[in-house]
């Protein structure tokens, strides 16, 4: 099956600075990547559908302009969150599949805002 | 849209068996997904119904019933490995998955 690799795992950054997260699918050209985020004992929630070569469709109450999604390439998907609060620590993980076939996710990266 | 109800917390005992029920409202799917999740780490698949009745894979079963907008996931011989949250979640053709909230599931000896 597909291999989906995301980086960082971890990664602590100071309130107002911006982090950038990584999504590769390194075995399969994937048009479509999805970015969910998932706050303690919560559920994955979907924040954006990532579309190579066009603009990422975001679900209602994530704002776009916070969470900046680059998709320019069939193997590489980036998540930037933009002046992190510390509202904004919470476990993000992407994925690619659907249309028929299985759902391969990343590792997830775990934020923290100080 | 789509509602999504199963329990917050369920335990149970080594070698034992446990039913997480799932109920759902939605206008349409493809198939309802069971994934495994342990905190802090990405969810792991478990089973993968379409069609109405059950899927057996291993210690896991998984059980679909579209008219009724129910599905369970039913796992044996509990090993202390099974302790972690269980996500009913629902396929749409082509577009992310929507996960329920999920059931802690805790396994002791």
């Amino acid at each position: 099956g597909a291999v989906v690799s995301q980086h960082p795992s971890r990664v602590i950054c100071k309130s107002g600075t911006s982090v950038k997260i990584e999504c590769r699918s390194l075995d399969f050209q994937a048009t479509t990547m999805f970015w969910y985020r998932q706050f303690p004992k919560q559920s994955l929630m979907l924040m954006a559908t990532s579309n190579e070569g066009s603009k990422a469709t975001y679900e209602q109450g994530v704002e776009k302009d916070k969470f900046l999604i680059n998709h320019a390439s069939l193997t590489l998907s980036t998540l930037t969150v933009t002046s992190a609060h510390p509202e904004d620590s919470s476990f993000y993980i992407c994925s690619i599949g659907g249309g028929g076939y299985g759902y391969t996710f990343g590792s997830g990266t775990r934020l923290t805002v100080v | 849209g789509q509602n999504i109800d199963q329990p917050t917390e369920m335990t149970a005992t080594e070698g034992a068996i446990v039913q997480i029920n799932c109920t759902y409202q939605t206008s349409g799917f493809n198939g309802l997904f069971w994934y495994q999740q342990h905190a802090g780490e990405a969810p792991t698949f478990l089973s993968y119904n379409v069609l109405d009745g059950l899927e057996e894979k291993g210690r896991f079963s998984s059980f679909l019933s579209r008219s009724k907008g129910y599905s369970y996931l039913l796992l044996k011989e509990l090993q202390m490995k099974d302790s972690a949250s269980y996500l009913c979640t629902l396929n749409q053709a082509g577009t992310a998955l929507i996960f329920g909230k999920g059931t802690t599931l805790s396994v002791s000896s």
